[in-house]
């Protein structure tokens, strides 16, 4: 059974960093891509970073995040991460983290950035 | 930045058919474009129903189907149920890049 546990999640200041992490079980890490979505209160989805599989030499980010955020894996850990730095108001949500994009989803982690 | 389109709501009543729409600002959406479809109810965790246009996964109800038409990647309910009143996301990819639609809000009554 496929299982994406995240955690790190919390309340952080504006321009304050956060790493997430996620952890996986009951398939081959190693050969998959994942990803991260959030969700902001009340609004739709939205993708944030995926990350190919076998190494994670392929990287992505929504242009929202680009520059701040960096994802990661640890193939040795079966986890994977999203490092976000200078972190706004407008990145408070929910995060997901997805099975490739996104075909089984963890249970989220919220962020809240408030001063 | 390519946008992704759905109806923001539809209304369908018990036993009835509905389908639901997600084009492409870049013109039509092909199985290039590996279209997901999403449920998300009140409260709960997003459940993928289709991938790659017309996958179900073990979980996908089969009143629920994907397809491509005309032009648009599109979700068909075929005898809709009180259970299936929630939310549902499309997603297209563009090169690798995925891009979440609005969402259409579906109300069974």
């Amino acid at each position: 059974e496929v299982q994406l546990l995240e955690s790190g999640g919390g309340l952080v200041q504006p321009g304050g960093s956060l790493r997430l992490s996620c952890e996986a079980s009951g398939f081959i890490f190693s050969t998959y891509a994942m990803s991260w979505v959030r969700q902001a209160p009340g609004k739709g989805l939205e993708w944030v970073s995926s990350i190919s599989g076998s190494g994670g030499t392929t990287k992505s980010y929504a242009d929202s995040v680009k520059g701040r955020f960096t994802i990661s894996r640890d193939d040795s850990k079966n986890t994977f991460y999203l490092q976000m730095n200078s972190l706004r108001a407008e990145d408070t949500a929910v995060y997901y983290c997805g099975l490739r994009t996104v075909d089984y989803w963890g249970q989220g982690t919220l962020v809240t950035v408030s001063a | 930045q390519a946008v992704v389109t759905q109806e923001p709501s539809l209304t369908v009543s018990p036993g009835e058919t509905v389908t639901l729409t997600c084009g492409s600002s870049t013109g039509a959406v092909t199985s290039g474009h590996y279209p997901y479809w999403f449920q998300q109810k009140p409260g709960q965790v997003p459940r993928t129903l289709i991938y790659e246009t017309i996958v179900k996964h073990s979980w996908t109800p089969a009143r629920f189907s994907g397809s491509l038409l005309g032009g648009k990647a599109a979700l068909t309910l075929s005898g809709a149920q009180p259970e299936d009143e929630a939310e549902y996301y499309c997603l297209l990819s563009y090169s690798g890049v995925p891009v979440f639609g609005p969402g259409t809000k579906v109300t069974v009554l």
